[in-house]
């Protein structure tokens, strides 16, 4: 399958520990993304890669987050000091290019329950 | 600001008929939009997406219509099956440097009864 990979699929920490969710894109594409998906809404952006450099960040990224990419590949997204209103699931999508007309390709996603 | 709107948290079809999702929009700068289906604990499924230099696109059952006067984007499945029971999400991008910077709405949950 080349399809966007995630893991782990599902996460249950407790409050206060950190956990870190891995995304592996579709090989060809240099863009990453990462979303948060609530239930009962549609995802909402946090954050994009080009190649290795993060180009952007939402303010709903706090500062106990943090996203790398550190080859251009795959890429992590740490949570540190997990909140219960961090709990969600965490969405990882790829394209190609910068062009409009490339399609976004998100992953199956990994949950998150904060105890 | 929700500057993607779905304004209808749920349709129920007959399988056959026509499913018709709706999806309104506030940002004049967006210029891609794109149709997303999702399973519970699944990622959203790509559908079919249009510029906005198109007013129309189709794919098989899938058709986007897209109303730039009106901000307005609808899908329509035609015949709607069973298997397309979903959640139905719109999204939209401004395109440059930011496209894939994706504004969903809150997602339509459909259901086609046999």
């Amino acid at each position: 399958d080349t399809g966007v990979s995630q893991d782990p699929r599902h996460k249950i920490t407790k409050r206060g520990q950190n956990v870190t969710f891995r995304c592996d894109p579709i090989s060809e594409h240099n863009r990453l993304y990462w979303y948060r998906q609530t239930l009962g809404q549609g995802p909402e952006f946090l954050t994009y890669f080009q190649n290795e450099a993060q180009l952007e960040k939402s303010r709903l990224l706090s500062d106990r987050f943090s996203a790398e990419r550190p080859k251009g590949s795959f890429s992590t997204l740490e949570i540190q000091r997990t909140e219960q209103g961090d709990s969600a699931m965490y969405l990882c999508a790829s394209s190609a290019a910068l062009n409009s007309g490339n399609t976004i390709y998100f992953g199956e996603g990994s949950w998150l329950t904060v105890v | 600001d929700q500057q993607v709107k779905q304004n209808s948290p749920s349709l129920s079809v007959q399988e056959g008929r026509i499913s018709i999702l709706n999806c309104d929009y506030t940002n004049s700068m967006f210029d891609y939009f794109l149709w997303y289906k999702k399973y519970p604990a699944e990622g959203p499924t790509f559908l079919i997406s249009i510029s906005s230099i198109k007013d129309k696109n189709e794919d098989g059952r899938f058709t986007v219509f897209l109303n730039k006067s009106a901000k307005h984007l609808s899908l329509h499945i035609v015949p709607s099956q069973p298997g397309d029971s979903a959640v139905y999400f719109c999204a939209a991008s401004d395109g440059g440097t930011s496209y894939g910077k994706l504004t969903f709405g809150q997602g339509t949950i459909l259901t086609v009864h046999p």
